[in-house]
């Protein structure tokens, strides 16, 4: 069965560091997002994104976060200086239509130190 | 305010037994609506869509009123493994984001 990837699967970073999460979603799907979760808090969106572009955005996602499709397999979310409170889990998912199923994977466990 | 309010538990049920899990959500543009099930430290993974007629899949039944703006989970004959927590989630017609409840706990013990 088709899966979202994400690398790295944890990544310790020191405050007012560049960070980069890695995701490959599903082959076919044609909608990606990005999500964090902070540890014992709700499932938070950040960013949707299709045809190159960013279609919808939350007010956690500010000037320090980017997102990009460098290839045509991967999507990338860029935490340009972190913060302490950036720690959390941060998921991607994909889904093959806007309206459909969004399918999340594993996840990458950020702490800022 | 929250946009989708769930009872965090935890619910510790013995195994057999019928659960049921409430949500409600503030925002009366939402459009869809979805349970998803999180184990500890993973990843959502979608349990269930919610439609207005309600439905069924196996052990579970999901129920939505727009008019009270309510969504409600059913699992029947608890196994150990639904031992997870069951995440509300509500969508908007304006957008794609998931906006997700906190989450309610469940152990299901032996």
């Amino acid at each position: 069965e088709p899966e979202v990837t994400q690398t790295p699967s944890h990544q310790v970073t020191q405050m007012g560091q560049e960070v980069i999460l890695r995701c490959v979603p599903i082959s076919n799907h044609l909608y990606f997002y990005w999500y964090r979760q902070i540890l014992g808090q709700k499932v938070e969106f950040l960013v949707s994104f299709y045809n190159n572009e960013i279609s919808e955005k939350s007010e956690i996602f500010d000037d320090q976060f980017s997102v990009e499709r460098p290839d045509g397999s991967n999507f990338t979310l860029k935490i340009r200086s972190t913060k302490l409170e950036d720690s959390a889990m941060y998921f991607c998912a994909s889904s093959g239509q806007g309206g459909e199923t969004q399918y999340f994977g594993p996840g990458t466990r950020l702490l800022v130190l | 305010r929250k946009e989708v309010e769930q009872d965090p538990g935890p619910f510790n049920v013995p195994e057999g037994a019928t659960v049921a899990f409430n949500c409600t959500y503030s925002n009366s543009a939402s459009q869809s609506f979805f349970w998803y099930r999180q184990d500890c430290r993973k990843e959502p993974k979608l349990l269930m869509s919610v439609y207005s007629s309600g439905n069924e899949d196996g052990r579970f039944t999901a129920q939505l009123n727009r008019a009270s703006q309510y969504i409600s989970l059913l699992i029947r004959d608890s196994k150990l493994s639904d031992s997870a927590t069951y995440l509300c989630v509500a969508r908007s017609n304006s957008g794609y984001a998931l906006n997700f409840g906190k989450g309610t706990s469940l152990l299901v013990t032996p």
